[in-house]
């Protein structure tokens, strides 16, 4: 019944360290979103995918990449996290309006 | 005039009364205006949504009041109940932005007493 998936749910890196956190739907869904959400805040758009085509927010820092090798899988690279980079980390799917959200990734960093 | 204005930031309602929740926004060319309910440690996930071509849409508990003139539209969660305390997201997008981007409200920390 899962439609979008995360792995893994909770994640521990150690500052500097690089990190994958990874996503994948069953819907079928062109659109596949990452969001990073802080605790109590509305989730903040980091990029997304149309198809192939990548989209990235203006203020979304360097650190912060993504790769879709197909249309079933996303993945958020984190190249050095640093401690502000602790938060909810979700991946969303659309196919027009409605959006998907996955139950997210608690990243932490010690 | 990409913002979408969220109240109360928090909420407290006896259970079997009814919750408000208001969002209003500038942008006319939203046409499509979602509410996502997230439980803590869980993703968002789509209560209900409206398109500005009606006044109202009612999902079991659930209304969406939109007024299109002032640009608001509000959540009602009729006989609330211990269960439906999560935060509530209104939010906005449009038809013809790219890849359906939404703009988020705040959020409000809804919270129903036994």
């Amino acid at each position: 019944d899962a439609m979008v998936i995360q792995n893994p749910r909770y994640q521990v890196t150690q500052f500097g360290k690089p990190v994958t956190l990874s996503c994948s739907q069953t819907l079928n869904h062109n659109v596949m979103y990452w969001y990073q959400q802080k605790s109590s805040q509305a989730p903040k758009l980091l990029f997304h995918y149309y198809d192939k085509d990548f989209n990235n927010e203006a203020d979304t820092p360097d650190n912060f990449q993504s790769r879709r090798p197909n249309t079933s899988f996303c993945f958020l690279d984190i190249r050095s996290p640093g401690l502000g980079d602790a938060a909810m980390y979700l991946c969303a799917t659309s196919n027009r309006n409605e959006q998907y959200f996955g139950p997210g990734t608690r990243l932490t960093v010690t | 005039q990409q913002q979408v204005k969220q109240s109360p930031q928090s909420l407290i309602v006896q259970k079997g009364g009814i919750s408000i929740i208001n969002c209003a926004y500038e942008n006319t060319a939203f046409d499509y205006f979602p509410w996502y309910q997230q439980f803590p440690g869980k993703g968002p996930a789509l209560l209900i949504a409206i398109r500005p071509d009606v006044s109202e849409k009612k999902e079991g508990r659930f209304t969406i009041s939109f007024n299109k003139s002032a640009k608001q539209f509000s959540l009602h969660i009729m006989d609330s109940q211990p269960g439906d305390s999560a935060t509530y997201f209104c939010a906005a997008s449009s038809e013809y932005s790219s890849a359906s981007k939404i703009i988020f409200g705040s959020g409000t920390r809804l919270s129903i007493r036994p």
